[in-house]
Formats: C-alpha cells, sequence, structure tokens
C-alpha cells in the first residue's frame, strides 16, 4: 500500500467551528489532493497542490482552505465547518503526470 | 469542464456471469480514464486504466475499452468472483495538466450473488 496516512480517521464537530484534516504521505509524491465523497456525486475535488507551497482550487473549493508547507503534509481546513460540509474526506497522491492516484482511507466528517 | 456520467448506479449479478460498467465523459481533450473499486470503509483502489492511445486493455478477468469518437468508455469484469463486490467509479483525467486532476463518475454498486 502506499505511504498515505490521514487523521483523523472520524470526527464529530459543532457548526462554526474550524476544522484541521491532515494528509500525510511517505512516497515524496510531488502531488496531493483532497475529495470529498458524497452519496450520488462519487469524488469530487476540493483543492490540489503540485509542490511545496503550491495549490489551487478543484471544483467544490468553497469553504476550504489548504496548506502545503512540507512535501509529506497537506492540510485541509475548514475554516467555519457547515452541516453541508459533512461528508468522507479522501486525500490522494501521484508521482507524475497521468500516472496511478493513490487514495488515503479517508476521514468521515459529522457536522452537527 | 470535465462531466463523467456512470451507468448503471446498481449491478446485481450472479457468480460466473460478466458485468459491464459504461461511462461517457465531455471533454474531448481528456486522454487518461482509470477505474477505481472501492471497498466498504476503504479508499479508491485503482484496476486498470487506459491511455486515449489505446482502443483496449485488459488484466485477467478485467477489460476496459475506449471509444474516443463517441466519448465513452467500459469495464468489463468476466467470470465474476463474490469479491467483486464493491462500489466501481470511472474517472477522466486531461494527464498532461498538473496531476490527476479526475473528474469521476457517480459510481456503480456491483453485488456478486454466489
Amino acid at each position: 500500500d502506499a505511504g498515505i496516512t490521514q487523521s483523523p480517521r472520524h470526527k464529530v464537530t459543532e457548526t462554526g467551528t474550524p476544522v484541521t484534516l491532515r494528509c500525510h504521505q511517505t512516497e515524496n509524491h510531488r502531488y496531493m489532493y483532497w475529495y470529498r465523497q458524497d452519496p450520488g456525486h462519487g469524488l469530487r475535488l476540493i483543492h490540489y497542490s503540485y509542490g511545496v507551497k503550491d495549490t489551487d482550487k478543484g471544483e467544490v473549493s468553497d469553504g476550504y482552505s489548504v496548506s502545503r508547507s512540507k512535501t509529506e503534509d497537506f492540510l485541509l481546513t475548514l475554516e467555519s465547518a457547515t452541516s453541508s460540509q459533512t461528508s468522507v474526506y479522501f486525500c490522494a497522491i501521484n508521482g507524475g503526470l497521468g500516472t496511478e492516484a493513490f487514495f488515503g482511507q479517508g476521514t468521515r466528517l459529522t457536522v452537527v | 469542464g470535465e462531466n463523467v456520467e456512470q451507468h448503471p448506479s446498481t449491478l446485481s449479478v450472479q457468480e460466473g456471469d460478466s458485468a459491464v460498467i459504461k461511462c461517457t465523459y465531455s471533454d474531448s481533450a481528456s486522454n487518461y480514464f482509470p477505474w477505481y473499486k472501492q471497498e466498504l470503509g476503504k479508499g479508491p483502489q485503482l484496476i486498470i486504466d487506459i491511455r486515449s492511445n489505446v482502443g483496449e486493455k485488459k488484466d485477467q478477468r478485467i477489460a476496459v475499452t475506449l471509444n474516443k469518437t463517441a466519448k465513452h468508455f467500459s469495464l468489463h469484469i468476466t467470470e465474476t468472483q463474490p469479491e467483486d463486490s464493491a462500489v466501481y467509479f470511472c474517472a477522466a483525467s486531461i494527464a498532461e495538466t498538473s496531476g490527476s486532476r479526475l473528474t469521476f463518475g457517480e459510481g456503480t454498486q456491483l453485488t456478486v450473488n454466489p
């Protein structure tokens, strides 16, 4: 298995609180991604990174920010959590253009 | 942007039968088409992929076909087994752009009945 660790694996938080999810990789891959998975929508890209301090928005970026200060870590922050952000969040990595993307185990986030 | 549609949303087959899942995409510039299998409680895992310069690719019981003109691609699983039961996702991307910014279909829940 690719060395990807997501933390926490489960989290329940209250509406309006900030939340940070962490993705840690040991593969030294350049590209990292955050997706969310919701019933009926498949996986949708939130943000991605193509290098340290290089990030860009995906399809559903509103309400989310990211940071990548080291190759191995990609953080996803919900500045003020809302119930619509209740979802399963997956981190993915890949080493080059058009190569296999490896996914983490996911973080189940519930906003109450 | 790219839009990927996947059918059917659920598929139930008897063990040993074949299963076919179909996807269409909208962006003619897309050139990389992976298929992922997701088991309950786990992240998606790549099972096969195809690039636009190839019409068909096979790996044991799994095959993928691509029709660039019609902008559709399909996953074929032969001799299905109960362990093939999972959710399958198709995806599309433009390989030359920033990494694998994948656009996924909505998924197909495949159930293989013993």
